[in-house]
């Protein structure tokens, strides 16, 4: 069983388009974030939730819109993608209150052309 | 604002020799995690280090932490070509600031 699953694991699109990945966990786990991979490897938060609730806003462009179903679920919505949005993004998860190591998912590949 | 610097940045080397990546951060923490990411994949837990003076070892890798000078190594004994690949250290900020920073990476390649 997938502890932390991530879908799409790719994703092409053109500038301009809104597309969304979707992350769920297995872990009972209270908090999950999405981070960004860029070209150079740097890994990056974006948005943190613990029980559906938005903890972390990492300066990230409003065009980002997380949204928590439950919480067992973190999802991405991206609107008018850009160029510069290409970009590996990894979901995790962690128990709270203190998280130990984070848990990943196997990340989306993202392609704004 | 919290950095975390590792260094080297890049680091080739060849089997068998010993080498040392090193991870500096600028606030106070008492937890630190240790990833490795094979090329193309995810992130995978190597160390939690939870103290200062905290060591722990799997196979020929080797993590510690000295929280007072806000320092952790990875240290790689006999290097072989399957520790190839990209480690990042990890501060947990949760005390201050409820969230974990990555290091930059260190993108290990190991000759044959």
């Amino acid at each position: 069983d997938t502890a932390v699953s991530q879908t799409p694991k790719y994703l092409v699109t053109q500038m301009g388009n809104d597309k969304s990945i979707k992350c769920e966990q297995n872990l009972g786990h209270d908090t999950m974030y999405w981070y960004k991979q860029d070209s150079k490897k740097f890994l990056k938060i974006m948005f943190s939730y613990n029980n559906k609730e938005l903890i972390i806003n990492e300066t990230v462009p409003n065009r980002f819109s997380p949204k928590s179903p439950d919480k067992a679920h973190l999802n991405l919505h991206i609107n008018s993608l850009e160029l510069g949005d290409s970009a590996v993004y990894f979901c995790a998860s962690s128990p709270r209150p203190r998280p130990g190591e984070l848990f990943f998912g196997e990340g989306s590949r993202l392609t704004v052309l | 604002e919290l950095k975390v610097e590792q260094n080297p940045l890049f680091l080739s080397m060849q089997e068998g020799k010993n080498y040392t990546i090193y991870c500096n951060y600028s606030t106070t923490s008492d937890r630190l995690y240790w990833y490795r990411q094979d090329p193309g994949k995810s992130l995978e837990s190597l160390f939690v280090l939870l103290s200062n003076g905290a060591v722990k070892q799997e196979g020929r890798l080797m993590a510690s932490l000295d929280t007072k000078a806000r320092l952790s190594t990875l240290h790689i004994t006999a290097a072989v070509h399957d520790l190839s690949a990209t480690y990042f250290c990890a501060v947990d900020m949760f005390d201050v600031d409820d969230k974990i920073i990555f290091g930059k990476g260190t993108r290990l390649h190991i000759l044959p």
